[in-house]
């Protein structure tokens, strides 16, 4: 079946660097969804990318899906205390439902 | 309402006992997602209805676990025989079509003891 990975598991940062997460399918996806879950919360949307080599941008996040649509990844640059939290990819077969991947929890150090 | 509504928000039960967690979706979604999370885990997928039918069950882990959705609006996710292994985080999200955005609740914490 369709399985979701996401390295790394957890990103520690100095606040003002820049980070990459990074999103993997062993399937090729219909769409790729991008959640954030701050401590004792629920996910949160963030983005949906549909094109293949898609890339949209909110502010200080940048998302990339692959030219496969098979992979993704969320780059941050500048980083803030706000921007702690877990971050999910969620891959979406042709079949509907959606796959979460681990998450990259990422600590940002002031 | 204006979101996806979970009840309760915490659910203590003792081994053995059945549990029910209900989900109120956004109206006129047609799309419900049940999800389950554990401590430091990603949502691990249960269920998924299209309407009143379930879509894709293949996440359920056993026969303990059973998800209804009568009207197309509600959802119910019964747990018999609860196991201390079943203690996590249930979720629901509804979207509004198979490419939509979901949007989740805030979830059931499910404590078996």
């Amino acid at each position: 079946g369709q399985q979701v990975m996401q390295i790394p598991q957890y990103q520690h940062v100095q606040e003002g660097e820049d980070f990459t997460t990074y999103c993997n399918s062993s399937t090729t996806l219909s769409n790729i969804q991008w959640y954030k879950q701050r401590p004792g919360g629920h996910p949160v949307f963030l983005i949906q990318l549909v094109k293949s080599g898609e890339v949209k941008k909110q502010k200080r996040l940048t998302f990339q899906f692959g030219e496969a649509k098979k992979n993704s990844s969320l780059h941050i640059t500048a980083t803030q205390t706000t921007d702690v939290g877990t971050y999910f990819c969620a891959g979406r077969g042709s079949w509907g439902k959606f796959q979460f991947g681990a998450g990259t929890q990422v600590v940002v150090t002031p | 309402g204006a979101g996806v509504s979970q009840t309760p928000s915490n659910k203590v039960t003792e081994k053995g006992k059945y549990v029910e967690l209900r989900c109120d979706p956004i109206s006129g979604h047609t799309a419900l997602y049940w999800y389950r999370q554990s401590l430091g885990q990603g949502p691990e997928f249960l269920i998924y209805f299209q309407g009143t039918g379930a879509a894709d069950d293949s996440g359920l882990p056993n026969d303990r676990f059973f998800a209804v959705r009568p009207e197309g609006s509600v959802s119910t996710l019964k747990i018999q025989r609860t196991e201390r292994g079943d203690s996590a985080v249930y979720l629901c999200a509804s979207s509004g079509g198979t490419e939509g955005r979901a949007f989740f609740g805030q979830g059931t914490r499910l404590t078996v003891v």
